[in-house]
């Protein structure tokens, strides 16, 4: 298993341009999420889905979308890139069974916005 | 609102001794769960420790362990014989114990190793 993949691990962008960042896990995990992480504080949650066709906003939804058409995918859209935005990014996913809901994370994507 | 707090930014140990790590916690609920993260530099996060709630018996993984004081909301980590790969960023997560599987972070101890 590949666990929770994400790409790109660096992008650099310009302000107000458009990405996404993709994430994919191959665990059959139905939840998944979003988080930012800034220097001197902790995992931000940006969005999060509890199955496919299924999203909701975290603490700091503003600026992001997300989409969940399948188990496996869920992409981070940047709808027009600010220099706050500039921050690391990790994606995580869980198993609803069991009483954990271990959270499993991707290597993250450092993003850069001048 | 729950919230997490880690009071040590930065914690310096020497090589084979043991350091502690404190996290605090706020919460009305009486079921939940709590974890330690490690973040080395190559980014990845990574579980430590799980503990729940109900449990009194704190939990024990290989040179990790936590003291978990329910009624202080206090849950530190112990790290035993402490080893250079043991240096990185430690987060204190909480997690209430209903369907909601959302994590509250606290903002991390950096913990360097002395050779």
């Amino acid at each position: 298993n590949a666990g929770v993949t994400q790409t790109p691990k660096f992008q650099v962008l310009k302000t107000g341009q458009s990405m996404t960042l993709q994430c994919a896990q191959d665990m059959n995990h139905e939840y998944m999420s979003w988080y930012r992480q800034d220097p001197g504080m902790g995992l931000r949650l940006i969005h999060y889905s509890v199955g496919a066709g299924i999203t909701d906003q975290g603490e700091v939804p503003n600026g992001y979308n997300v989409s969940r058409s399948t188990t496996e995918d869920f992409p981070l859209r940047l709808l027009s890139a600010a220099p706050s935005q500039t921050s690391v990014y990790f994606c995580a996913s869980s198993s609803v069974k069991g009483q954990f809901y271990e959270q499993y994370f991707g290597p993250g994507t450092r993003l850069t916005v001048t | 609102a729950q919230t997490v707090t880690q009071s040590q930014p930065e914690m310096s140990v020497q090589e084979a001794e043991t350091v502690t790590l404190s996290c605090t916690y706020d919460t009305s609920e009486s079921d939940y769960y709590l974890f330690w993260y490690k973040q080395p530099p190559s980014r990845q996060m990574i579980l430590v420790i799980r503990q729940e709630a109900y449990k009194q018996q704190n939990a024990t993984e290989n040179r990790f362990s936590v003291n978990f004081q329910k009624a202080a909301k206090s849950f530190s980590l112990k790290i035993s014989d402490s080893q250079l790969g043991d240096a990185a960023m430690y987060f204190c997560a909480y997690r209430r114990g209903d369907s909601n599987y959302q994590l509250i972070w606290g903002a991390g101890t950096k913990l360097i190793i002395k050779p």
